[in-house]
């Protein structure tokens, strides 16, 4: 089964500027969240959504930072403006559900490495 | 609030070694503990996947473990290999009654396996 896909792999932006990721997830999974890596830490949870609705983004900053998963499949993550702080791998991740019960493994993307110089 | 340490963060040993990598956790209300590889500048890899029921999984030369009362897992890697180096995360989801958190990770351990 096709995994994860994310795009672009690569992104190179001044400070002050917008940028926007895409993930599609895996066919099927109603759950998909984005991460932020920074170098040397583990994923940090920026938003969860299931379906289209938005679980949790209690961790997202609103500020710059914007996410929509509209038909509930693909999903864009944008930031606006950017800092030089954002600078990170942002990876897409998708399970089938996130609920007790349901298999919650999560699949990782390649993710997308920003650099904001 | 759930922090999950790695130890140690970097690794070094000679092809063929068996290995032991740590992962401990501060809150034992968890739904489940996911191994990760992860390669240099790719995304994360799941290895092995131990529901809070389970104490081991076993998926070839991996087995992780898993005790929730202690808040520990230990990822064993049998007769490593120049293609095990790579980074591993460990990450567990909180359970909060009948919904879960998300998965929070710990930083890592580099293993690098020399030939």
């Amino acid at each position: 089964e096709a995994g994860v896909a994310q795009s672009p792999r690569y992104k190179i932006i001044e400070k002050r500027q917008s940028v926007a990721f895409w993930c599609n997830p895996i066919s099927g999974h109603a759950t998909l969240y984005w991460y932020q890596q920074i170098l040397g830490q583990g994923p940090k949870l920026l938003i969860q959504f299931q379906n289209n609705g938005v679980v949790d983004d209690s961790q997202l900053p609103k500020d710059r930072f914007s996410a929509e998963r509209l038909k509930g499949v693909d999903s864009t993550l944008k930031i606006q403006p950017a800092k030089l702080e954002d600078s990170a791998v942002y990876l897409c991740a998708s399970s089938l559900g996130a609920h007790i019960g349901m298999n919650t493994e999560a699949f990782f993307g390649q993710g997308t490495r920003l650099t904001v110089v | 609030k759930q922090e999950v340490t790695q130890i140690p963060a970097a690794l070094s040993v000679p092809e063929g070694e068996n290995l032991v990598l740590n992962c401990s956790f501060t809150d034992s209300a968890i739904y489940n503990l996911q191994w990760f590889r992860q390669d240099p500048g790719k995304g994360l890899t799941s290895l092995l996947l131990i529901q809070s029921s389970q104490r081991e999984q076993t998926s070839g030369r991996l087995n992780a473990s898993l005790d929730k009362s202690s808040g520990r897992s230990t990822l064993y890697i049998a007769a490593s290999q120049p293609g095990d180096s790579a980074t591993y995360l460990c990450a567990v989801r909180p359970s909060h009654g009948g919904s879960q958190g998300n998965l929070i990770f710990g930083k890592g351990t580099k293993l690098s396996v020399k030939p």
